[in-house]
C-alpha cells in the first residue's frame, strides 16, 4: 500500500510567523486530504485536493498539490494560538494518515 | 454537516473482558468506514477499512479475531475487543465516509479504552 510521510514531526513557532508542514508519497494519489487534530479532539477535514498543481486557499491556509500527485504542503500565514494543534494528510485512496505535524504557537 | 457518534467515549475494564464499540453515521449513509487506533501524542494507525454487507479488510499485523468488526448497515459500524488486555488500552477511533473516494472521512469523537 502507499506510505505517506510527513514532516516536520514538531514545530514550534512564535504567534506571527509563518508554518509549512509537508506530505510526501512512495507513490502517486488520486487525491489527498488534510484535517486538524486539536488536543483532545477528533480529526476535523480541512480540504481535499485532486488535480495536478492544484492549490486551493482558506483564509490563511494554503494548500498545494504537486504536479506529479505525490507530494502536498500545507502553508500558514501569521499563524495564530487558534492554530494549534496536529495536521495530518492522507491519501484519499485507502486513508491511511502521514505521522502528522504537532504545531504549537508561542503567544 | 455530516455527524459521526461514537459510543462509549470512555470505557474502563477488567482484563479479559469483551468490549463493543459503535460508529454511527447521523445524517448520512456511510459505505465505508475506518477504524483507526491512536497513541498519545502519535499518528492515526489504520486498523481495517469496512464496507456495508461485507467483511471487513484489515491491515498487516492488525488481527481480526482480535478486533471483530462488523458494519451490517449504511449507518452502523462496531468494533468488539475480544478478551481485552492492558496492551489494548488506546484511543480508538472511526470515521465514516459516504460512496465515493472524494468524499472526506467524518470522524466520531473517539473511545478511550483502558483496561486493568
Amino acid at each position: 500500500g502507499q506510505q505517506v510521510m510527513q514532516i516536520p514531526q514538531y514545530q514550534h513557532v512564535q504567534e506571527g510567523e509563518d508554518f509549512t508542514t509537508y506530505c510526501n508519497s512512495s507513490t502517486t494519489l488520486s487525491n489527498i486530504q488534510w484535517y486538524k487534530q486539536r488536543p483532545g479532539g477528533h480529526p476535523v477535514f480541512l480540504i481535499q485536493l485532486v488535480k495536478s498543481g492544484e492549490v486551493k486557499k482558506q483564509k490563511r491556509l494554503t494548500f498545494q498539490f504537486g504536479e506529479a500527485k505525490k507530494n502536498s504542503s500545507l502553508h500558514i500565514t501569521a499563524t495564530q494560538t487558534t492554530d494549534v494543534g496536529t495536521y495530518f494528510c492522507a491519501g484519499a485512496n485507502d486513508m491511511r494518515f502521514g505521522a502528522g505535524t504537532r504545531l504549537t504557537v508561542k503567544p | 454537516g455530516a455527524v459521526v457518534s461514537q459510543h462509549p467515549s470512555w470505557v474502563i475494564c477488567k482484563s479479559g473482558t469483551s468490549v463493543k464499540i459503535e460508529c454511527r453515521s447521523l445524517d448520512f449513509q456511510a459505505t465505508t468506514m475506518f477504524w483507526y487506533r491512536q497513541f498519545p501524542k502519535q499518528s492515526l494507525m489504520l486498523m481495517a477499512t469496512s464496507n456495508e454487507g461485507s467483511k471487513a479488510t484489515y491491515e498487516q499485523g492488525v488481527e481480526k479475531d482480535k478486533f471483530l468488526i462488523n458494519h451490517a448497515s449504511l449507518t452502523l459500524s462496531t468494533l468488539t475487543v475480544t478478551s481485552a488486555h492492558p496492551e489494548d488500552s488506546s484511543f480508538y477511533i472511526c470515521s465514516a465516509r459516504g460512496d465515493t473516494l472524494n468524499q472526506p472521512q467524518h470522524f466520531g469523537d473517539g473511545t478511550r479504552l483502558s483496561i486493568l
